[in-house]
């Protein structure tokens, strides 16, 4: 099992539409985790931390169910700005636990 | 207060030359890290230093890639007699070295294109 699954996509919704991605990891011992964002060609951007059951930020939720090793984000009227790849992160909880560890992104086309 | 800075954006160089990467830290921060992105796939950790020293190099391949972070400067990433598998985005994040912090944030990268 790779240590951070995600959600294949690509996701083409169109604009004001709700989307959400999928996410599992496999060391039961993480405390916390991030959804990063990604732009073309460009360096991935914090979008969110995830230290409890969850967090929101305006369009935008993270859930996590420790039980299932399962985090999820949620976006709600995506906007055309919301086009990117998303990727969910998890540090690495042995050896040096700054390392982080990344899915391989789960990639979003907002529609006009 | 600059974000995370990397130079070169662009890199072009011929199979068995040097590359030279260099990353310089958030204002404050002091712990660097170096990410490789292949074409296509994910960011895959490959170093973690503080100022002098190499916390956890366990990323990085065993031949011809070194990184250092000096005590003045900025971290370099070294890539030496690159091959054309070389050809990636290198990306390197910083983060504070308050306890517990690990948000890290990420340089605009340097892409390299070996010949």
């Amino acid at each position: 099992r790779k240590e951070v699954e995600q959600d294949p996509g690509p996701f083409n919704v169109p604009e004001g539409a709700t989307v959400a991605f999928n996410c599992t990891y496999s060391n039961s011992a993480s405390q916390s985790f991030f959804w990063y964002r990604q732009d073309c060609r460009k360096e991935p951007k914090l979008l969110m931390s995830v230290y409890s059951s969850g967090n929101e930020d305006g369009r935008f939720t993270a859930q996590l169910n420790r039980a299932s090793q399962y985090i999820s984000l949620l976006i709600r009227d995506s906007k055309l700005s919301d086009s990117a790849t998303y990727l969910c992160v998890v540090p690495r909880t042995s050896g040096s636990a700054r390392q982080l560890t990344f899915g391989s992104g789960t990639q979003l086309t907002v529609l006009p | 207060n600059a974000g995370v800075m990397q130079n070169p954006r662009h890199l072009v160089r011929r199979r068995g030359q040097e590359a030279r990467l260099r990353c310089s830290p958030m204002k404050g921060h002091s712990h660097v890290y170096w990410y490789r992105q292949l074409p296509e796939e994910g960011l895959k950790f490959m170093v973690y230093l503080q100022k002098e020293n190499i916390i956890d190099e366990s990323g990085m391949p065993k031949e011809r890639f070194s990184a250092e972070f000096p005590k003045e400067g900025p971290s370099i990433l070294r890539i030496q007699q690159v091959v054309r598998g070389d050809s990636a985005a290198y990306f390197c994040a910083s983060s504070p070295s308050r306890a517990g912090e690990e948000t890290q944030y990420f340089g605009p990268g340097t892409r390299l294109l070996v010949l």
